[in-house]
């Protein structure tokens, strides 16, 4: 398997551009998660869906970050307009976990998109 | 609220030295416990996980992390670095809130 793929690795636009970042996760998991990685806040949890829908949207800052899982193989998350401090590193990742069993399997992460909003 | 607190933002060690990179959690209940690892321009990678039994865990790379409920605490060891352990380390819980919270990661450099 491929693993995780995100795309663009690289992302670089003037503030108050939209902007989409996209995940394919692995083939067969169930689980999706929008991470965001800054020097400043660390890791954080944006948004997770669980067969493909949004479970947990709580991380997401503001109302200018959305994200969707139209199906199994693919999700977007999408920042509109953007600002400077949205410039970060975001990593997708995805999983195979039962909500019932809760999300204890390892996480499988993209190698992430570097933002950067001028 | 629970929350991973991983002390050291960054450690430097001589390659063959050993190594522990400390992390304590917050949680009522024994929290479902990770170690990742981040190389540079990468993703994160599973290193190690435990979830119940053993306290003593052994993981890839040949890292172990020993869970600690007294001290709430799920320390990272090897016994000897290599130069390509440089990266950064994350620690993280997972918690019946389902969400797995990761702490704010330790550099770790590689003295030759």
């Amino acid at each position: 398997d491929a693993g995780v793929i995100q795309s663009p690795r690289h992302e670089v636009t003037e503030m108050g551009q939209e902007v989409t970042l996209r995940c394919k996760p692995i083939s067969g998991h169930n689980s999706l998660f929008w991470y965001r990685q800054t020097m400043m806040r660390g890791l954080e949890l944006l948004i997770y869906f669980n067969n493909n829908v949004p479970i947990d949207d709580s991380g997401m800052p503001e109302d200018r970050f959305s994200a969707k899982m139209p199906n199994a193989s693919f999700s977007t998350l999408k920042i509109q307009p953007s600002e400077p401090r949205d410039s970060a590193v975001y990593f997708c990742a995805s999983s195979l976990g039962e909500m019932a069993q809760g999300f204890r399997e390892k996480l499988f992460f993209g190698s992430g998109t570097q933002l950067s909003v001028l | 609220a629970q929350s991973v607190t991983q002390p050291d933002i960054h450690i430097t060690v001589s390659e063959g030295a050993s190594l522990e990179l400390r992390c304590n959690y917050s949680y009522g209940a024994t929290p479902y416990l990770f170690w990742y690892v981040q190389s540079p321009g990468q993703g994160l990678q599973l290193l190690l996980k435990y979830f119940s039994g053993d306290t003593l865990v052994q993981g890839i790379k040949g890292f172990e992390a020993e869970f600690k409920r007294s001290q709430s605490s799920f320390n990272l060891r090897k016994p000897s670095v290599h130069w390509s352990d440089a990266a950064e380390y994350f620690c993280a819980s997972y918690s019946s809130a389902s969400k797995i919270i990761f702490g704010s990661g330790t550099r770790l450099s590689i003295r030759p």
